[in-house]
């Protein structure tokens, strides 16, 4: 069975502690993505990688970096947590940017107080 | 910019009623995709339609693509309670094809 596995699925961090949030698939997609998820505002794309070391922004990309150092592995980072990033980050990949769908991972409930 | 529109939020059924939830898009579509994400979980891709006017079936479940391609339906046949969950329809962003456009969901509630 596909998976996406997100190493946590929940957190609990301080406001300006330096977070991440680690995403590996096992499908030899060349395409990662980074998602957050909120009540009222849908799924929002905050990073997505199209290759090893490759990484373009998202339409929220303020607050977040990502790392993509192996094609499995996709990495986002919050330099400096704050109450507002409190939500549900989705890790995602993909055969194609936009098409023949994604495969979601678990994830992430973040809360920082 | 480009918009995906998903119709209702909400939707109140009994059990064995149907269920439909719309998706309409600003601009043409090369492409559109369904997903599940039942409570508490994360999105699980079902089917991604490309022609004008396709129409697939699984099982209960049937999605049909607009002639035009700006526009998709998901019906449900004789709901069951284990197709609780939000049903989002999602299409590639027309000027860069780098990414998806969400609908914001709809949230498929069975009455007790």
């Amino acid at each position: 069975d596909v998976k996406v596995t997100q190493s946590s699925r929940y957190l609990v961090k301080r406001t300006g502690e330096k977070v991440f949030l680690e995403c590996v698939q096992d499908m030899d997609h060349e395409n990662m993505f980074w998602y957050r998820q909120d009540p009222g505002l849908g799924l929002r794309l905050i990073y997505f990688s199209y290759d090893v070391k490759m990484k373009e922004k998202g339409d929220i990309p303020e607050g977040y970096s990502v790392s993509r150092e192996k094609k499995e592995r996709f990495s986002l980072i919050l330099e400096s947590a704050s109450t507002n990033q409190t939500s549900m980050y989705l890790c995602a990949s993909g055969y194609r940017l936009t098409s023949y769908g994604y495969t979601f991972g678990s994830g992430t409930r973040l809360t920082v107080v | 910019g480009q918009q995906v529109m998903q119709i209702p939020q909400y939707q109140h059924v009994q059990e064995g009623e149907d269920f439909t939830t719309y998706c309409n898009s600003s601009t043409t579509l090369s492409n559109i995709q369904w997903y599940k994400q039942r409570p508490g979980g994360h999105p699980v891709f079902l089917i991604q339609l490309v022609k004008s006017g396709e129409v697939k079936k699984q099982k209960r479940l049937t999605f049909q693509f607009g002639e035009a391609k700006k526009n998709s339906s998901l019906h449900i046949t004789a709901t069951q309670t284990t197709d609780v969950g939000t049903y989002f329809c999602a299409g590639p962003e027309d000027d860069s094809n780098y990414q998806l456009i969400w609908g914001a969901g709809t949230k498929l509630i069975i009455k007790p």
